[in-house]
């Protein structure tokens, strides 16, 4: 079985531009989530889908952030227009049912605003 | 103040060390304590969870919870190499919603 993909590895992009991320959860796996760590920092929430609608989205970080999920499968994080303290890795997680003991994270996408 | 406190590291030990990383938290409604491996480049992988305070052993890793002192605890008996990574602490309450709040980690290095 498949895990968590993320597309793409790594990103870099100047300042200004519109960088679009994505994430294919496990099949029949309904919630997704996206994370991000930024340099130094910890692993922070962004928001959790519950396959095509948005169950939390408080930790997105301002409006320049966009997560979609149609069809309650693969998810894109775009962001437009990035900015330098965007840069840092975002990671996706899914799980069939609530809570995160039986929850998968994808690899990362680094992304990197010059 | 960070909702979980974790020491970066970095952190080396013999092969055959046993190792204790440790997490300190301030939210007294967290239920279930995780421990995550991550390799560099790669995503976290579970290791082991505890719910509410306790042991729970799995082969060479036992983590720990005290809720009274807010303090986790994860020790590898027999550290081999193959160990080295970042570990790190999150836990979630159900009641908070499926947010996992985490440590920064701690870079782990054994070596031969």
């Amino acid at each position: 079985e498949a895990g968590v993909t993320q597309f793409p590895s790594h990103s870099v992009i100047e300042k200004g531009q519109t960088v679009t991320l994505r994430c294919d959860p496990i099949s029949g796996h309904d919630n997704l989530y996206w994370y991000r760590r930024v340099m130094g920092k910890e692993i922070k929430f962004l928001l959790h889908f519950v396959k095509e609608s948005k169950q939390d989205e408080s930790g997105m970080p301002n409006n320049r952030f966009l997560a979609e999920r149609t069809g309650g499968t693969y998810s894109t994080l775009k962001v437009q227009p990035a900015e330098l303290e965007d840069s840092g890795v975002y990671f996706c997680a899914s799980n069939k049912q609530g809570g995160f003991t039986e929850a998968f994270f994808g690899q990362g996408t680094r992304l990197t605003v010059v | 103040q960070k909702e979980v406190e974790q020491d970066p590291g970095p952190l080396s030990v013999p092969e055959g060390a046993i190792v204790s990383l440790n997490c300190t938290y301030s939210n007294s409604a967290f239920q279930y304590f995780m421990w995550y491996r991550q390799y560099s480049r790669k995503g976290p992988e579970l290791l082991m969870y505890t719910y509410s305070s306790g042991n729970k052993e799995d082969g060479r890793f036992t983590a720990q919870v005290d809720k009274s002192s807010k303090y986790i605890s994860l020790f590898i008996r027999d550290s081999q190499p193959s160990d080295s990574a970042t570990y790190l602490c999150a836990m979630f309450s159900t009641g908070g919603g499926n947010k996992l709040t985490f440590g920064t980690g701690t870079q782990l290095k054994v070596e031969l």
